[in-house]
């Protein structure tokens, strides 16, 4: 089955600087990879997602990449503010004639903005 | 988006009982999951929650200690059984499809869960 790496567990960054994750997955099979953003004490929530016929995309500070040969997708956030602290958490799942796979997750990079 | 919406949003439970979550979206929804974050951890799939059918489980997780139940396209519940202090967690009802379109899967607020 598919199984995703992320790194780095922790990142702590100076504001407006750019913070980069990494995440790699297993099943070349897997199409929609999304990204969400989990506050203290909250629900997650998609902040940016990519599919596999797509190899950029970007919301204002936000960009994701995905490499589909190397089986990788990063996350990059510039100028970076500190209520974008929080955990970050990457996922692969394969979706197919309508249907969503099930989302299979990282283990989370804990970015922390330091004023 | 869909309004998600779990009861309870909290509880805490002796070893031994069982407890109840119950999702609730605004809209017709595909797909239904239930996932579980442990303190700390990051997201497992429990088990996907199908309608008029049993539940697809995944590995770790069995029907006996985790029923489901999905009796139309908005509602599903998740039975956390005989439970033991290790089932402290936030349970996680995730939807996905119909109204909210093909890819993107939301999730609700979250039952937290403490086992004494």
């Amino acid at each position: 089955g598919e199984n995703v790496e992320q790194h780095p567990s922790t990142l702590s960054v100076q504001e407006g600087d750019s913070a980069v994750i990494k995440c790699t997955y297993s099943d070349s099979a897997s199409n929609y990879f999304p990204w969400y953003k989990q506050e203290l004490g909250k629900r997650p929530q998609l902040i940016i997602d990519i599919r596999s016929n797509v190899g950029e995309k970007k919301d204002q500070r936000i960009a994701v990449t995905l490499n589909k040969t190397a089986k990788h997708f990063s996350l990059h956030i510039t100028e970076t503010q500190p209520e974008d602290s929080a955990v970050y958490f990457c996922a692969a799942s394969l979706n197919y004639g309508g249907s969503q796979g099930n989302l299979i997750f990282g283990k989370g990079t804990k970015l922390s903005v330091k004023p | 988006s869909a309004v998600i919406s779990q009861k309870p949003s909290r509880d805490i439970c002796q070893r031994g009982t069982s407890l109840t979550i119950q999702c609730q979206v605004d809209s017709q929804v595909t797909m239904m999951f239930w996932y579980r974050q442990q303190p700390g951890q990051s997201l497992t799939l429990i088990a996907t929650a199908n309608q008029g059918s049993e539940a697809t489980y995944e590995s770790g997780f069995v029907i006996d200690k985790f029923p489901i139940s999905r009796p139309n396209l908005t509602f599903s519940t998740l039975t956390v059984s005989n439970m033991s202090p290790e089932d402290s967690s936030i349970y996680l009802c995730v939807v996905a499809g119909g109204w909210l379109g093909t890819d993107t899967q939301y999730f609700g607020p979250g039952t937290r869960l403490t086992v004494l």
